[in-house]
């Protein structure tokens, strides 16, 4: 299958700094990719869909503001969490849609911690 | 309404046993995507099988396969011949390509054990 990295694994942050994580797509172009939030022991939850060339679109309830996405090109997308409190810890998982099958395939995910 | 369904949040099974994990979903559109995937402790989400709602015959891949009963709106996975490695969440999802383009809903997961 499709391979997708996301960096870091794992990131521990003081509470009010910004933390990016990137999401590319190894060995295929994604127009469109998509980052989930994952709590211990329950699904996935889409936060945005991360399209190249233009501003992603946002589910309802999930500040814009707060989760910047940018997707400038065609094998990466980033997330940037602003001014990060203790309740954005969670576990990130991005995916890249293959066009050629319309398949996401996901990436390894990036655990936050908040102190 | 849950769009996605995964009746067992937990089920065991031996060894070389094959096992079914249950998925029905709701939907309205003609043509849609059902999709499974495995996410082992370690985070990944790992991408296993798909079928499309005008596919005639059920998908397999390897010792996957996915019963799909469009009439009553099921897309069970079975996985023959357990492995240890087995042992992961699997959540079933879909894509509703009229309604939602290529965005995934989730079910809420079902933990499979195997044990040796």
């Amino acid at each position: 299958g499709a391979v997708v990295s996301q960096h870091p694994s794992r990131v521990i942050c003081k509470s009010g700094t910004s933390v990016k994580i990137e999401c590319r797509s190894l060995d295929f172009q994604a127009t469109t990719m998509f980052w989930y939030r994952q709590f211990p022991k329950q699904s996935l939850m889409l936060m945005a869909t991360s399209n190249e060339g233009s501003k992603a679109t946002y589910e309802q309830g999930v500040e814009k503001d707060k989760f910047l996405i940018n997707h400038a090109s065609l094998t990466l997308s980033t997330l940037t969490v602003t001014s990060a409190h203790p309740e954005d810890s969670s576990f990130y998982i991005c995916s890249a849609r293959a066009p050629s099958t319309d398949t996401q395939y996901f990436g390894p995910g990036t655990r936050l911690t908040v102190l | 309404a849950q769009k996605i369904t995964q009746t067992q949040p937990g089920m065991f099974v031996q060894e070389k046993e094959a096992v079914t994990l249950d998925c029905t979903y709701d939907t309205s559109d003609q043509s849609y995507g059902l999709f499974w995937y495995k996410q082992p402790s370690s985070g990944e989400m790992i991408f296993l099988i798909y079928q499309g709602s005008y596919d005639e015959q059920n998908a397999t891949e390897g010792r996957y396969s996915l019963n799909f009963q469009k009439a009553r709106k099921s897309a069970n996975l079975v996985i023959s011949a357990s492995q240890l490695g087995d042992s992961a969440m699997y959540f079933c999802a879909m894509r509703e390509e009229e309604t939602s383009g290529s965005r995934l809903t989730f079910g809420e997961g079902t933990q499979l054990t195997v044990n040796p």
